[in-house]
């Protein structure tokens, strides 16, 4: 299957700073790129996401870029509030349909 | 519309002991799949189903077993409960089959304990 990291896996950010989470996958073959937020005890739901013959995405404070050479994505979150921590997970898609989740990462926004 | 409903929401077992997971949505979508969650981690597949009658392993597949007889439906079932079992259960779908990669919606969760 596909190997996806994710780093940081802990984020502090100030209020309205923003915040950057950076991924990695493994198979050149992936085409869809995922991100979701999931807050304690809820389901992971869909925030952005990004196709291979796009290399960037924007949704109001929320984007996401995608490198197919490196073989790498990130999400950006800009002016950021007390609402967005939660933790986010990247996914890349592999062997139709499937998804590789990395591990995590926990944002916490001081305000 | 629902979306995805996973019952139960929490469960508690003995070792040894066997249940099932159920997973059912009225989206009318091909693909359904059952994921892990274990605490710090991200998501683990552990089988899908690309369509009623039809389904496959995935990462982690030991333990567990599936079945598809109904396009809305996608019950786990685990034999024989291990303490490593222990986990967060997520069910998802998607429309898949020709529609090109499309976001997987989840449902709540089942948090299962083995003791």
């Amino acid at each position: 299957g596909e190997n996806v990291e994710q780093h940081p896996s802990t984020l502090s950010v100030q209020e309205g700073d923003s915040a950057v989470i950076k991924c990695t996958y493994s198979d050149s073959a992936s085409n869809y790129f995922p991100w979701y937020k999931q807050e304690l005890g809820k389901r992971p739901q869909l925030i952005i996401d990004i196709r291979s013959n796009v290399g960037e995405k924007k949704d109001q404070r929320i984007a996401v870029t995608l490198n197919k050479t490196a073989k790498h994505f990130s999400l950006h979150i800009t002016e950021t509030q007390p609402e967005d921590s939660a933790v986010y997970f990247c996914a890349a898609s592999w062997d139709d349909y499937k998804l590789s989740f990395g591990a995590g990462t926990t944002v916490t926004v001081r305000a | 519309n629902a979306g995805v409903t996973q019952t139960p929401k929490f469960r508690i077992l003995k070792i040894g002991q066997s249940m099932t997971l159920q997973c059912t949505q009225d989206m009318n979508h091909n693909y359904m799949y059952w994921y892990r969650q274990d605490p710090g981690m991200g998501l683990k597949l552990i089988y899908y189903s690309v369509g009623a009658g039809i389904t496959d392993k995935g990462e982690v597949p030991n333990g567990y077993n599936v079945s598809r007889s109904t396009t809305e439906d996608f019950p786990l079932r685990l034999e024989l409960a291990a303490p490593s079992q222990t986990s967060v259960y997520f069910c998802a779908s998607t429309q898949g089959a020709g529609a090109g990669n499309q976001p997987q919606h989840f449902g709540d969760g089942t948090r299962l304990s083995i003791l």
